[in-house]
């Protein structure tokens, strides 16, 4: 069975700290995808990383990073010095190679106070 | 481009009814996913469909339908509405259809049943 679990529902800092969002899955695939997206309230969901299942290198794009272990099977993703845009819902999601059938965990509301 | 349009954007309906909600995917993207946000339940998979056929579902009643022309335009449809079927509604379009394909969503049709 494919679950991915985001233990953090809610999380509350102050601009400019850091904050990291932990996202564990389980599957018996070998091949598969891990996916965050980000929901602002407007409520589009906005992709904003891929990593296959054999590419574990960490990830960095401006303030945001990925990590990336298969032994704990854990894709977490970090914000640096966060910012009041950065206020929204995260989710992590583990899609299968051969379709699109995404199963997303139950997210982290991500608030940032000024 | 154009990115993923849903119409309508909120329905009202009543117990009993039937909604038909729309869903016009990037162009060139030949894969349409639903999903159901509810708070409860986060975001559950509905089904995909891929030139017309449907691939993959959910575990949703039969209730629930949905259909792609073969512009890959989708609609759903949900007959005999219940007061649990308030929902967001979202659609989502990928280029290929397979896993490592990143789903684009649409902002969602927010049905309220009463």
């Amino acid at each position: 069975a494919q679950k991915v679990t985001q233990a953090q529902t809610e999380i509350s800092v102050v601009e400019k700290e850091d904050v990291t969002l932990d996202c564990v899955y389980e599957t018996r695939d070998t091949t598969y995808y891990l996916f965050w997206y980000k929901q602002p309230p407007s409520g589009e969901l906005v992709f904003l990383i891929r990593r296959n299942s054999f590419d574990e290198q960490n990830e960095i794009s401006g303030r945001y990073s990925w990590n990336f272990q298969k032994s704990t099977s854990s894709f977490n993703f970090t914000i640096t010095a966060s910012q009041v845009v950065d206020s929204a819902v995260y989710f992590c999601a583990l899609s299968r190679s051969y379709n699109n059938d995404m199963r997303f965990g139950a997210g982290t509301r991500l608030t940032v106070k000024p | 481009k154009a990115g993923v349009t849903q119409t309508p954007r909120y329905l009202i309906k009543t117990r009993g009814q039937q909604v038909t909600l729309s869903c016009s995917p990037i162009s060139g993207h030949r894969s349409v996913s639903w999903y159901q946000q509810t708070p409860g339940q986060g975001l559950q998979f509905l089904f995909e469909y891929f030139s017309e056929t449907q691939r993959n579902k959910g575990n949703f009643p039969g209730r629930f339908s949905g259909r792609q022309f073969s512009n890959s335009r989708s609609e759903m449809n949900v007959s005999t509405l219940e007061l649990g079927d308030s929902a967001l509604y979202l659609c989502a379009s990928s280029l290929k259809g397979t896993g490592d394909s990143p789903l684009h969503f649409g902002n969602g049709t927010r049905l309220t049943v009463t």
